[in-house]
């Protein structure tokens, strides 16, 4: 059972680039997130979704799109990649419903993202 | 809206020393709370969680963690710390049911001294 996984683990981008980063889950799980961690600011919630089709912003969302097109997929894209989107990047997914379930979050082992 | 405050941001201890880091909230009622722990160059890991229920938790690796609502506090602890526990910690807050989204600290790192 692989959990949460992410590719690619590590990506350097000029300024203005585009690049897609992958999240992929096996648990069946309906909710998904891409989160951004900075050093001394914790974890930031970018976008999420609550079921296949389906999309929300987060706390810092511009700059970045993402779609769910699959169930078990969340893709997270950078159109036109700046300096300040150089962060490390962790996707987490968690399942549904019932009050011990859907706030329970299991994260990938994150991307590293530098843009110069 | 929720918000998660860990006022130390670098925690140094001696191996088999006590630990306790602290975690404030807030949010207006009763919230789903979380530790994660993350290793260097890892992903985060769930060390527990208080949904509601006997306020002390236990969780892995020998951690537990006590919700005070009077002082909106959710501080984790253990009892002798192994140099193996030297990484991060985030504490983190949810609202349950629609509220699913969690709001994390900003974390606390900790070193332990051999």
């Amino acid at each position: 059972n692989a959990g949460v996984t992410q590719t690619p683990k590590f990506r350097v981008l000029k300024t203005g680039q585009s690049m897609t980063l992958l999240c992929a889950q096996d648990m069946n799980h309906e909710y998904m997130y891409w989160y951004r961690q900075d050093p001394g600011m914790g974890l930031r919630l970018i976008h999420y979704s609550v079921g296949e089709g389906t999309t929300a912003k987060g706390e810092v969302p511009d700059g970045y799109n993402v779609s769910r097109l699959k169930k078990q997929n969340f893709l997270l894209g950078l159109e036109s990649a700046a300096p300040s989107q150089t962060s490390v990047y962790f996707c987490a997914s968690s399942p549904i419903g019932g009050k011990e379930g859907a706030n329970v979050l299991t994260f990938g082992a994150g991307s590293r993202l530098t843009v110069l | 809206a929720q918000s998660v405050t860990q006022p130390d941001i670098h925690i140094t201890v001696s191996e088999g020393a006590s630990l306790e880091l602290r975690c404030n909230y807030s949010y207006g009622a009763t919230p789903y709370l979380f530790w994660y722990v993350q290793s260097p160059g890892q992903g985060l890991q769930l060390l527990l969680k208080y949904f509601s229920g006997d306020t002390l938790v236990q969780g892995i690796k020998g951690f537990e963690a006590e919700f005070k609502r009077s002082q909106s506090s959710f501080n984790l602890r253990k009892p002798s710390v192994h140099w193996s526990d030297a990484a991060e910690y985030f504490c983190a807050v949810a609202g349950g049911g629609s509220n699913y989204k969690l709001t994390f600290g900003k974390g606390t790192l900790l070193t332990v001294n051999p």
